[in-house]
């Protein structure tokens, strides 16, 4: 069965204080690995796309790195405006629209 | 990124009654949509993969007669809770994916409260 641990569950930062958040997966056949962001009372919102180890993409203060089995979201110098929670995705299979399986998220709460 | 829009984005009723949430693709044509389900401090977890024109695919678990899927057009589907108790009250939202195998794009969630 497919699964994604995120950890930590909380994470409390200082502003600019620099951290990374994990996402370990165990999947079948890995066919994306997806970060987003989600505020409280919304949907979530798209960062990245990760579909092969090694690959790396970056925004702003974010970078997501990616190996065969975990993820990494670093964040640089995090602003308060970063507090949110960061969920972690994973798809696997080969044919059609295989489901997300997501993690329950990492909490970021960036003090000013 | 692909828009969606989410209706309503609060609703209230009493147990026992339906409601129906509407899930909109602005900006392209979606053959697939999908619904999730977000309880406090847990992950989403898919209830359903809606099909333009079809039946609905539903993960194991979940009650397709109690949740309706309809996907009546490329622009919309919807989701409506029969007969709701208050352990359906939840975070339901609904997600399109451009492309296989690439991001979801995902509405602005539906917070659903049963008294």
């Amino acid at each position: 069965e497919d699964q994604v641990t995120q950890s930590p569950e909380a994470l409390r930062l200082q502003e600019g204080e620099s951290s990374s958040l994990n996402c370990s997966y165990t999947v079948s056949g890995l066919r994306g690995l997806f970060w987003y962001r989600q505020d409280p009372g919304k949907g979530p919102e798209f960062l990245f796309t990760l579909y092969s180890a090694g690959e790396e993409k970056e925004k702003e203060r974010l970078k997501a790195t990616l190996t065969k089995k975990e993820s990494f979201l670093h964040i640089t110098a995090p602003k308060p405006e970063d507090s949110a929670t960061y969920l972690c995705a994973v798809q696997a299979g080969t044919t059609g629209f295989q489901k997300l399986v997501f993690g329950t998220g990492t909490r970021l709460l960036v003090s000013p | 990124g692909a828009v969606v829009s989410q209706h309503p984005s609060r609703v209230i009723c009493k147990s026992g009654t339906s409601v129906k949430i509407e899930c909109r693709s602005l900006d392209f044509q979606a053959t697939t949509m999908f619904w999730y389900r977000q309880f406090p401090k847990q992950s989403l977890m898919l209830m359903a993969t809606s099909n333009e024109g079809s039946k609905a695919t539903y993960e194991q678990g979940v009650e397709k007669d109690k949740f309706l899927i309809n996907h009546a057009s490329l622009t919309l589907s919807t989701l409506t809770v029969t007969s709701a108790h208050p352990e359906d009250s939840s975070f339901y939202i609904c997600s399109v994916r451009p492309l296989m195998n690439t991001e979801a794009f995902f509405g602005q969630g539906t917070r659903l409260t049963v008294v």
